[in-house]
C-alpha cells in the first residue's frame, strides 16, 4: 500500500463550486504539505502543517483553505473554484527527523471549467 | 535572482550516456540538498539526499554539492530509457525549513 494517498485522483468541477482534496499518510510523519504544480512554474507551496494544531500559509494560499483532522490526515479545500486553479495538486509529508526530506503522494489532477 | 535555478531542458541523450543535471542557488544558508525524480503524471520521488558539501553515490546515481560555488549536480551513469523523467532539485536551510524546488529538467533517454 502507498504511504501517502490522495483522493480523488482526478476531478472535474465547475467555476464557483466548493471542492475538497484529501490526503492520508501511514508514514507516521508529523508534518504535511500541500503543493500545486503548473507547467513552467514548478511546485509551489500552498499550506503546511507541522502538527495537528499548527497551520501555516505557503507561497500561494489565496483561494485555498486546509484542515488537519489528525496527524495522518490533511485536506485542502477550494472554497469557490476558478479556472486558474486548474493544476496538479500534491500532498507531501515529512518528519522532524527526516532532515527536511519530503515524501509525495501520487497527485490529484484538477480541472476547473 | 531566483533562489534556485534549474535548466528546464529538455535534455535528450542516447542510452548508455552519462547525464549531468545541475542547479544553482543563491542562499548560502542552504544545507540540505535533494534530487527528486518525477515520472509523467506521478508524484515526485526522493532520489538522492545530501547534507552539506561533498559527494554521495547510490548505484548509477551520484549527487555532488559545491557550497562554495552554490552549485549542485546529479550524475547518471549508463543511462537507461527508464531514467526518462523530470528531475527536480530541492534544498532547505535546515531540517525545520521548507524545501525550495527548482522547476525541473526533463530528461529523455533514447534506446
Amino acid at each position: 500500500d502507498a504511504d501517502v494517498t490522495q483522493t480523488p485522483r482526478n476531478r472535474i468541477t465547475k467555476t464557483g463550486k466548493r471542492i475538497m482534496l484529501e490526503c492520508s499518510q501511514t508514514k507516521g510523519h508529523d508534518r504535511m504539505y500541500w503543493y500545486r504544480q503548473d507547467p513552467g512554474l514548478g511546485l509551489r507551496l500552498i499550506y503546511y502543517s507541522f502538527d495537528v494544531k499548527d497551520i501555516n500559509k505557503g507561497e500561494i494560499s489565496d483561494g485555498y483553505s486546509v484542515s488537519r483532522q489528525a496527524q495522518a490526515k490533511f485536506s485542502l479545500s477550494l472554497e469557490s473554484a476558478i479556472p486558474n486553479q486548474t493544476a496538479l495538486y500534491f500532498c507531501a509529508t515529512s518528519g522532524s527527523w527526516t532532515g527536511g526530506a519530503q515524501y509525495f503522494g501520487p497527485g490529484t489532477r484538477l480541472l476547473v471549467l | 535572482q531566483k533562489e534556485v535555478e534549474q535548466d528546464p531542458g529538455p535534455l535528450s541523450v542516447p542510452e548508455g550516456a552519462i547525464v549531468s543535471l545541475n542547479c544553482t542557488y543563491s542562499n548560502s544558508a542552504f544545507q540540505y540538498f535533494m534530487w527528486y525524480r518525477q515520472y509523467s503524471r506521478k508524484g515526485p520521488e526522493l532520489l538522492m539526499y545530501t547534507y552539506s558539501s561533498g559527494n554521495k553515490e547510490d548505484g548509477r546515481f551520484t549527487a555532488q554539492v559545491d557550497k562554495s560555488s552554490k552549485y549542485i549536480s546529479l550524475f547518471i551513469r549508463d543511462s537507461q530509457p527508464s531514467d526518462s523523467a523530470t528531475y527536480l532539485c530541492a534544498m532547505s536551510g535546515g531540517s525545520q525549513g521548507n524545501l525550495i524546488f527548482g522547476k525541473g529538467t526533463k530528461l529523455s533517454v533514447k534506446p
